[in-house]
């Protein structure tokens, strides 16, 4: 089956600073997702981005497809942004059977 | 609009003990999954529906089993229960359309489930 990587595991970051998460998938997909889930467990959709970019508010992300990678960029950081960021990417059935990266746990100090 | 609901919220089963985890939504969408998280690690895919009347499996189906009751519920069974199965259960919906492009995936607040 597909195999989902995602780095870095961990990331500390003061608030204000800049970061990049990074996506990496071994077989072509159709369907590629962000995720966060909050400190609290609950899963909030960031983007649907199977390839190409795009940008909401301070995050952004992009998925170049024919090298099998995603990146997530979030800019001027804040505490609230703590959490573990999540990348999924399917294939069957129009890329509904989706398979879960290990996710980044970033945590955001004040 | 309540998105996803999951009941329960929290349970503690007994090994060889069954019971159902329900997944209800209200926005109308036509596919809708099943998850399990465990600590410290991703989500885990163990059934979806892509539309009312149809299933299949995931990654990880082996001791489960799932009824798509109608289109909004979407219900988890277990038929005996392990301590393999502690986790804590996500239900998601999404609709997606055909060759186009795909809604994202909601997610409900999740069921702990402990198995002694």
């Amino acid at each position: 089956g597909i195999q989902v990587e995602q780095s870095p595991p961990d990331l500390i970051l003061q608030e204000g600073a800049n970061s990049t998460l990074r996506c990496n998938f071994s077989d072509s997909v159709n369907n590629l997702q962000w995720f966060h889930q909050n400190p609290w467990g609950q899963l909030i959709n960031l983007f649907y981005i199977p390839s190409g970019t795009k940008q909401n508010g301070r995050l952004s992300a992009t998925t170049v497809a024919t090298e099998r990678y995603s990146l997530l960029y979030i800019s001027s950081s804040q505490t609230t942004d703590s959490g573990v960021y999540f990348c999924a990417v399917g294939r069957d059935n129009y890329g509904q059977n989706f398979v879960f990266g290990p996710g980044t746990r970033l945590s955001v100090l004040p | 609009n309540a998105g996803v609901t999951q009941t329960p919220k929290f349970q503690v089963l007994k090994t060889g003990q069954s019971m159902t985890l329900q997944c209800a939504q209200d926005m109308n969408h036509n596919s809708m999954y099943w998850y399990r998280q465990d600590p410290g690690m991703g989500l885990r895919l163990i059934y979806y529906s892509a539309s009312e009347g149809t299933t299949d499996k995931g990654e990880v189906p082996n001791g489960y089993n799932v009824s798509r009751l109608n289109k909004r519920e979407f219900s988890l069974r277990l038929e005996s229960a392990a301590p393999s199965q502690t986790s804590v259960y996500f239900c998601a919906s999404s609709d997606p359309v055909t060759g186009l492009t795909t809604d994202p995936q909601y997610f409900g607040p999740g069921t702990r489930l402990l198995v002694l």
